[in-house]
């Protein structure tokens, strides 16, 4: 089983450009979320969802844009990239909400 | 401020040493797990403990969850070089998993 799935594993922006992080499972899992991790900081929730057409904030989700059209996929989009944003990103899923998280394994992003 | 701080940050130690790391929190959970991270891919799972005062054993791992499920502690016992890592605690809480800030393993042969 692939588990879940992200690309790219990394990317280099300039300030102001935009981008999609792509995250799938194929678990039919229905609750999938992004944190992104910083040194020090631990991993921090950016968005979540907890089925197809269902999203939500978490912890630090400002410049930040998810969708779930479909229970596999959840795509993250940077819509104005800014230096801050310098993180790694991963995508994770789960039966359900407080369960057991599948991480893939990371993008690493650089705003310069 | 972090919902769960965990200590050390980091921790260097020969093969063969006992060591133990914590996760604490004023707030209570409704579970706590402890995850693994190796350089470059995402945390995996090691357990989940649910009950206060409960205690897990994974081979050489040990877990303990507070009576009040508000902190928890990883005993290893004889660290061997694979045992290094990022150990991360995550706690159930409203919505979401909350994460510590991990403690930083390095065991030398």
């Amino acid at each position: 089983n692939a588990g879940v799935t992200q690309t790219p594993k990394f990317q280099v922006l300039k300030t102001g450009q935009s981008m999609t992080l792509q995250c799938a499972q194929d678990m039919n899992h229905e609750y999938m979320s992004w944190y992104r991790q910083d040194p020090g900081m631990g991993l921090r929730l950016i968005h979540y969802s907890v089925g197809a057409g269902i999203t939500d904030q978490g912890e630090v989700p400002n410049g930040y844009n998810v969708s779930r059209s479909t229970t596999e996929d959840f795509p993250l989009r940077l819509l104005s990239a800014a230096p801050s944003q310098t993180s790694v990103y991963f995508c994770a899923s789960s039966g359900t909400r407080g369960e057991k998280l599948f991480f893939g394994s990371g993008t690493q992003l650089s705003v310069l | 401020t972090q919902l769960l701080e965990q200590s050390p940050q980091f921790l260097s130690i020969q093969e063969g040493e006992n060591l133990t790391v914590y996760c604490n929190s004023s707030s209570v959970f409704s579970s706590l797990q402890w995850y693994r991270q190796e350089p470059g891919e995402g945390p995996v799972l090691l357990v989940t403990v649910v009950t206060g005062g409960e205690v897990k054993k994974l081979k050489r791992l040990t877990f303990q969850f507070g009576d009040a499920r508000k902190d928890s502690s990883l005993h290893i016992t004889a660290a061997q070089p694979g045992d290094t890592g990022l150990y991360l605690c995550a706690g159930a809480a409203f919505y979401d998993m909350r994460f510590g800030a991990g403690t930083r393993l390095t065991v030398k042969p």
